[in-house]
């Protein structure tokens, strides 16, 4: 499967607790998009990576997540301290280049905070 | 920033017939249109596009229509099918980069219902 992978995608976690997702883009793809989507809603726009370099966070992004793109491939994203309001699905898209071009996403890690 | 509303909310159509879903953008600098379905547990799937240079997009059942002068474009599927149930979002950015600019914003979608 060449297309965008994340994991879990499924986590259920104690209000408090640390978690990080896991995402793999296309492989050719240089950018990397973190989206956060609650039910009923469209996905909102949290980070983007172009190759190793985070360019952009938007203000949803609070000092408790914190994303990585260490080699330029896959990237993490970690939440501590995690809350009720955080439980969401959260995607990874990647793309070739610039915002006008096509953007896939990952089937998402739906998270669950308890 | 660019804010992209959509409508409606839920449109249920019969098998068959055609459905059209509008969106409209703010950001007259906004260039690139993508729709996106997303089935239940699943991450949204691009369907079609339409970039600011051309008006109209066809790709077998599914059609979008874009309006610069209005900043509208709206989703069009004809021959409707059960597995074409889904929800929907439309989409749009600018072409500059920065400022959270980069990433794509969606509609709050729709909910397409075909009755057998």
């Amino acid at each position: 499967d060449t297309g965008v992978s994340q994991d879990p995608r499924h986590k259920i976690t104690k209000r408090g607790q640390n978690v990080t997702f896991r995402c793999d883009p296309i492989s050719e793809h240089n950018r990397l998009y973190w989206y956060r989507q609650t039910l009923g809603q469209g996905p909102e726009f949290l980070t983007y990576f172009q190759n190793e370099a985070q360019l952009e966070k938007s203000r949803l992004l609070s000092d408790r997540f914190s994303a990585e793109r260490p080699k330029g491939s896959f990237s993490t994203l970690e939440i501590q301290r995690t809350e009720q309001g955080d439980s969401a699905m959260y995607l990874c898209a990647s793309s070739k280049k610039q915002g006008t071009t096509e953007a896939f996403f990952g089937q998402g890690t739906r998270l669950t905070v308890v | 920033g660019e804010n992209v509303e959509q409508h409606p909310s839920t449109l249920s159509v019969q098998e068959g017939d055609s459905a059209v879903i509008k969106c409209t953008y703010s950001d007259s600098a906004s260039n690139y249109f993508p729709w996106y379905k997303q089935e239940l547990g699943k991450g949204p799937q691009l369907i079609i596009d339409i970039r600011s240079n051309v008006g109209e997009k066809k790709d077998q059942r599914i059609a979008v229509t874009l309006n610069k002068t209005a900043k509208h474009f709206s989703l069009h599927i004809t021959e409707t099918q059960p597995e074409d149930s889904a929800v929907y979002f439309c989409a749009a950015i600018p072409p500059y980069s920065g400022g959270g600019a980069d990433g794509l914003t969606f509609g709050k979608g729709t909910h397409l219902i075909i009755q057998p």
